[in-house]
């Protein structure tokens, strides 16, 4: 079982749709997550991160994460087209540690139809 | 304040040819990294380099790749010889420490 795992979709949604994108984990010891998003042809890009359990909202997007269940999820509320993007989960065992610490999932591709 | 700076932006070589790509970080970030990115795979960590200093290499296939970084700023990241198994997409990224910057990657192909 891999420590990272993300459905690769492809998601196709209309515009104005919610979105759900997630990810579980098996490393317990987990507790620093993060979501980039990735334009085509392009690096990733952050998005969003929590720490340890709980949501965050920033905008039309909220994380959350689910110790618990080990599960993380990303929403995105009244999607549009611009949020076409794959979508990478990544996730480490230290709180501000360094970058080279992070495991990716697979990424989400996401379609967001006008 | 200019990005991450990566060239080629494409290559493509034959199998067992040689390869070298160029990332030039944002100004003032000490840490430096490359990742590898398989079609449909999350970036890989291949190496980190804090200043010109190596912290982590371990996933790096040192009987073909090979990283320096020279001064500390400006890096290459050399594959000699390529294998199939190479085509991906090379991603440079820097950081102050935390959560860094990643660079627009080097799509290889090898034939």
């Amino acid at each position: 079982q891999k420590e990272v795992e993300q459905d690769p979709g492809p998601l196709s949604v209309p515009e104005g749709a919610i979105v759900s994108l997630n990810c579980t984990y098996s490393n317990s010891a987990f507790q620093y997550f993060m979501w980039y998003r990735q334009y085509s042809r392009k690096g990733p890009e952050l998005l969003m991160y929590t720490y340890s359990s709980g949501n965050k909202e920033d905008g039309r997007f909220t994380a959350q994460v689910d110790k618990s269940s080990k599960y993380i999820s990303l929403f995105i509320r009244d999607s549009q087209p611009s949020d076409s993007a794959t979508y990478l989960c990544a996730m480490s065992e230290e709180y501000g540690g360094s970058q080279g610490n992070l495991i990716f999932g697979k990424g989400t591709k996401l379609s967001v139809k006008p | 304040e200019a990005g991450v700076a990566q060239s080629p932006r494409y290559k493509i070589i034959e199998k067992r040819q040689s390869v070298a790509f160029w990332c030039n970080p944002i100004s003032g970030h000490a840490t430096l990294y490359w990742y590898q990115q398989i079609l449909g795979q999350g970036p890989k960590l291949l190496i980190q380099f804090q200043n010109n200093g190596v912290v982590d290499d371990s996933q790096l296939p040192k009987d073909r790749f090979s990283a320096e970084r020279l001064k500390g700023v400006d890096s290459t990241l050399k594959i000699q010889p390529a294998k199939l198994e190479d085509s991906a997409v090379y991603l440079c990224a820097s950081s102050l420490g935390g959560n860094g910057f990643f660079g627009p990657g080097t799509r290889l192909t090898v034939l």
